[in-house]
């Protein structure tokens, strides 16, 4: 059974600092993905990763998969109130379906 | 052009009844999953339809729960006698069905067990 830990489970920082969310594996993934969920909403797809040290920006968000692809990370630049949420990693295997994290809910004060 | 849909965005039921909840996938997309969310938690894999078959039912957490995809289209998600620890949101997603790639979600249905 592939698992994901991600880590912290809980963030609560004040707008404008920075935050590093970790995804972390002893599984193998052939692509990581990073989702954003808000309440009451389904999670959102923000950025898929395919090859061992990738890094890919998305504005202020940084995510990195690792060299070995069992690990990931997400890192945020100056964040903002907007960017509050639960934050999820996703692993692709051979199998068909994804292998989600537990998630990080991040809150940032205005 | 649309998003996965869903239906009920709510649902409140007495224990042992049976309830059926809804997904609408993007139009095109081969791939359609089943996921259950605990309160704050992740999201646990219940079934995957490739087509209208199942290959993977293997997070269906017991026999009274079943799914079903017609047109490899709509797909409903029967829950029978239905317990108050089925209590969670209910999210479908569907993809263009290469492996583990790239999911679009629904809104859920929220379960609500009494």
């Amino acid at each position: 059974t592939q698992l994901l830990e991600q880590s912290p489970q809980f963030l609560s920082i004040q707008e404008g600092e920075n935050l590093t969310v970790y995804c972390n594996s002893s599984s193998v993934f052939s692509s990581l993905q990073w989702y954003r969920q808000e309440p009451g909403e389904g999670p959102v797809l923000l950025v898929t990763v395919v090859t061992g040290g990738e890094v890919k920006k998305l504005k202020r968000l940084t995510f990195q998969f690792g060299d070995a692809r069992k690990d990931s990370s997400l890192h945020i630049t100056a964040a903002q109130p907007g960017d509050t949420g639960l934050y999820l990693c996703a692993g692709g295997g051979s199998a068909r379906q994804l292998t989600f994290g537990s998630g990080t809910q991040l809150t940032v004060l205005p | 052009g649309a998003g996965v849909s869903q239906s009920p965005s709510n649902k409140v039921t007495e224990k042992g009844k049976d309830v059926e909840l809804r997904c609408d996938p993007i139009s095109g997309h081969t791939a359609l999953y089943w996921y259950r969310q605990r309160l704050g938690q992740g999201l646990e894999f219940l079934i995957y339809f490739q087509g209208n078959s199942a290959p993977d039912k293997s997070g269906l957490p017991s026999d009274r729960f079943s799914a079903e995809r017609t047109g490899e289209s709509v797909s409903t998600l029967t829950i029978q006698r239905t317990q108050q620890e089925d209590s969670a949101v209910y999210l479908c997603a569907s993809s263009l069905g290469r492996a583990g790639y790239e999911q679009y979600f629904g809104p859920g249905t929220r379960l609500t067990v009494t």
